[in-house]
């Protein structure tokens, strides 16, 4: 099952910021929360991941509690092309499998609706 | 850099009848993964490949779904028989690093009708 919780559907004005939080209080010490977006019938696209520290890249920023048991994705100046589900995602190790070998377990994500 | 390739990208069969997918990873890379996502869900992990050896089928339904990598590049993706409920979207992914890298590349996806 998805360690995450999001809300089903958003939605935000274009040229503002859009937030999108997400909880994850069952979250391990040394679990990666990861962020995809999936634009209608396209597969989904990685936007952003981190672990404890806040992170930023030309997509969006990744603010992560300091108890690590939420996150909030933000897309900084919403564009009509970024209404797509977003999914949040706690990287989970693959059971007994050894190093370095993880999955992603998809929830089913929050539908955010860019309005002109 | 092209991208995770798969074909076809449509399939319409009727139940009990077999269907295959087939997918072309991004070159290089190490791990390919196929996934399942039903109409309103997110993706469900179907199976997990390196190079051509399985690290995850543990959501396969291995009574009728069969997944292989020949030589650790293409991957092929079957069902036989397949049911009504198959109807979905089948989605192949690939990663560079070891099982799980940081960044899961995905293609189009191929959706599957069932009548």
């Amino acid at each position: 099952d998805a360690k995450t919780t999001q809300p089903p559907s958003m939605d935000c004005a274009e040229g503002r910021a859009a937030n999108l939080p997400c909880n994850h209080s069952t979250i391990s010490g040394n679990e990666y929360v990861y962020w995809y977006r999936q634009i209608h019938s396209q597969g989904p696209q990685y936007i952003i991941h981190g672990l404890k520290n806040n992170e930023t890249n030309e997509m969006a920023s990744l603010i992560i509690t300091e108890d690590r048991k939420s996150s909030t994705l933000i897309l900084p100046h919403a564009t009509l092309r970024d209404t797509a589900v977003y999914y949040c995602i706690v990287r989970v190790a693959q059971a007994g499998v050894g190093d370095s070998s993880y999955k992603l377990i998809f929830g089913s994500g929050t539908r955010l609706l860019v309005r002109p | 850099e092209a991208g995770v390739a798969q074909s076809p990208r449509y399939k319409i069969i009727e139940k009990r009848q077999s269907v295959a997918f087939w997918c072309n990873p991004i070159s290089g890379h190490a791990t390919l993964y196929w996934y399942q996502q039903i109409l309103g869900q997110g993706p469900k992990l179907l199976i997990q490949f390196q190079n051509n050896g399985v690290v995850d089928d543990s959501q396969l339904p291995k009574d009728r779904f069969s997944a292989e990598r020949l030589k650790g590049v293409d991957s092929t993706l079957k069902i036989q028989p397949a049911k009504l409920e198959d109807s979905a979207v089948y989605l192949c992914a690939s990663s560079s690093q070891l099982a799980g890298g940081d960044e899961q590349y995905f293609g189009p996806g191929t959706r599957l009708t069932v009548t």
